[in-house]
């Protein structure tokens, strides 16, 4: 089955310093793979996206993440997180074939940055 | 200009009974998506339209729940003979069109479904 994984439910940081969130999938079909960000009380927001060309791509509020096929991972990283990163984070894949338009999203991971 | 809206924001409703929800995706775009996000989860996939029909409904969970698309722009999810593992939050997600590979899915804020 095309799942999404991401192993960590919850990562607790100090303003400034680096983070990666982690997510995996698993499937043998070609993939579109994609971050949002969740705000308290609001709507899922589209932080960056990859669909094919370079494996790293840079997305808003400067946050990167690197597409590696044979380990079939998409981690997002920010070399220093602030205050107003807290929120949840959902990793989403589009696996192209059957029901190739909906995505499939992870369980997410709560960023907690504190001072 | 505008994005997703959905309304009611929050519905409460009793077991059993039956219920609407709305959204009002980004004019002009074609494909029209509806998520439930359990707490604790990320969001699941139910169902997808293409203009007026639904191209995808296999991630409804039964025949209690159904969508329609009438006129390609507003959608509206119900809800029959609601059970307490259908609370929720519902989300709707539009797209300029649902195939080609740059598209994004634009997401509403999402209603919060409970059932007491």
């Amino acid at each position: 089955a095309q799942s999404v994984t991401q192993l960590d439910s919850q990562v607790p940081v100090f303003e400034e310093a680096p983070v990666e969130l982690r997510c995996n999938y698993s499937s043998s079909v070609s993939v579109y793979l994609f971050w949002y960000v969740q705000y308290p009380n609001q709507g899922l927001q589209l932080l960056l996206k990859y669909l094919s060309g370079s494996t790293l791509v840079k997305g808003i509020n400067g946050f990167e993440a690197e597409f590696n096929k044979s380990q079939t991972s998409f981690h997002l990283r920010k070399p220093s997180v602030h205050i107003s990163d807290t929120a949840e984070y959902f990793c989403a894949v589009r696996f192209m074939n059957t029901g190739f338009q909906k995505l499939v999203f992870g369980t997410g991971t709560r960023l907690l940055v504190s001072p | 200009g505008a994005g997703v809206s959905q309304t009611p924001s929050n519905k409460v409703t009793e077991k059993g009974k039956y219920v609407e929800l709305r959204c009002d995706p980004i004019s002009g775009h074609t494909a029209l998506y509806w998520y439930r996000q359990s707490l604790g989860q990320g969001p699941e996939f139910l169902i997808y339209f293409q203009g007026t029909g639904a191209a995808d409904d296999s991630g409804l969970p039964n025949d209690r729940f159904f969508a329609v698309r009438p006129e390609g722009s507003v959608s509206t999810l119900k809800i029959q003979r609601t059970e307490r593992g259908d609370s929720a939050v519902y989300l709707c997600a539009s797209s300029l069109a649902g195939t080609g590979p740059s598209y994004e899915q634009y997401f509403g804020p999402g209603t919060r479904l409970t059932v007491t």
